[in-house]
């Protein structure tokens, strides 16, 4: 089936610094790829959504010079956290949509710490 | 706006038969999914409905759809401990930019007891 590979799955990182996240698509190609962050016992929050070869989606809300999104490509997304702040430590989950016309296939999550 | 809801909680004996609950308010879902995430992991989707079924079973799993109350259940039979995780409703309708936007519940957390 439809495997989505994210990386780091975590990461410590100092304060001010930028942080980088990817998600790749292993077996399929996806033109469309989501971001997404989870803060404790809540749901998933739709950051942005990004399309090959165009810029993102952002919802409202999320600042789009925070949050970098590339999408270069059919099977790679990358998220750049940058001059990250503590209150950006949450868990970062990206998906895509496969071939097949349901659900969205999704990336095992990057938990991300600020110190 | 769009709007899913769910219990947050739901404690039951393992053998026993789970079912949890799921409202939402968008009625041009085109389909309502039910995700699976286990803790510190991403999400894996379980199940999937068009919005013009009314049930789809899946070996252990029962999805329910009344379209008209706009009401979503999946029911787990013979529960497992292994089914402990959080469970996430969810509806996909199209965005404003005529995309796909996909709107979470905020999980009911299944616990499973021996």
């Amino acid at each position: 089936g439809a495997v989505v590979s994210q990386h780091p799955s975590w990461v410590i990182c100092k304060s001010g610094t930028s942080v980088k996240i990817e998600c790749r698509s292993l077996d399929f190609q996806a033109t469309t790829m989501f971001w997404y962050r989870q803060f404790p016992k809540q749901s998933l929050m739709l950051m942005a959504t990004s399309n090959e070869g165009s810029k993102a989606t952002y919802e409202q809300g999320v600042e789009k010079d925070k949050f970098l999104i590339n999408h270069a490509s059919l099977t790679l997304s990358t998220l750049t956290v940058t001059s990250a702040h503590p209150e950006d430590s949450s868990f970062y989950i990206c998906s895509a949509r496969g071939a097949a016309n349901y659900g969205y296939t999704f990336g095992s999550g990057t938990r991300l710490t600020v110190v | 706006g769009e709007d899913v809801e769910q219990s947050l909680f739901l404690s039951v004996r393992e053998g026993d038969s789970s079912v949890i609950n799921c409202t939402y308010t968008d009625s041009s879902s085109t389909y309502l999914y039910w995700y699976k995430q286990e803790p510190g992991a991403g999400l894996q989707l379980l199940t999937y409905i068009f919005s013009n079924m009314d049930m789809k079973q899946d070996q252990r799993l029962t999805v329910l759809l009344n379209k008209k109350d706009k009401h979503l259940s999946l029911r787990i039979a013979d529960t497992q401990t292994g089914d402990s995780a959080i469970y996430f409703c969810a509806e996909e309708g199209r965005s404003g930019t005529g995309g796909f936007k996909t709107i979470f519940g905020a999980g009911t957390r299944l616990f499973v007891k021996a």
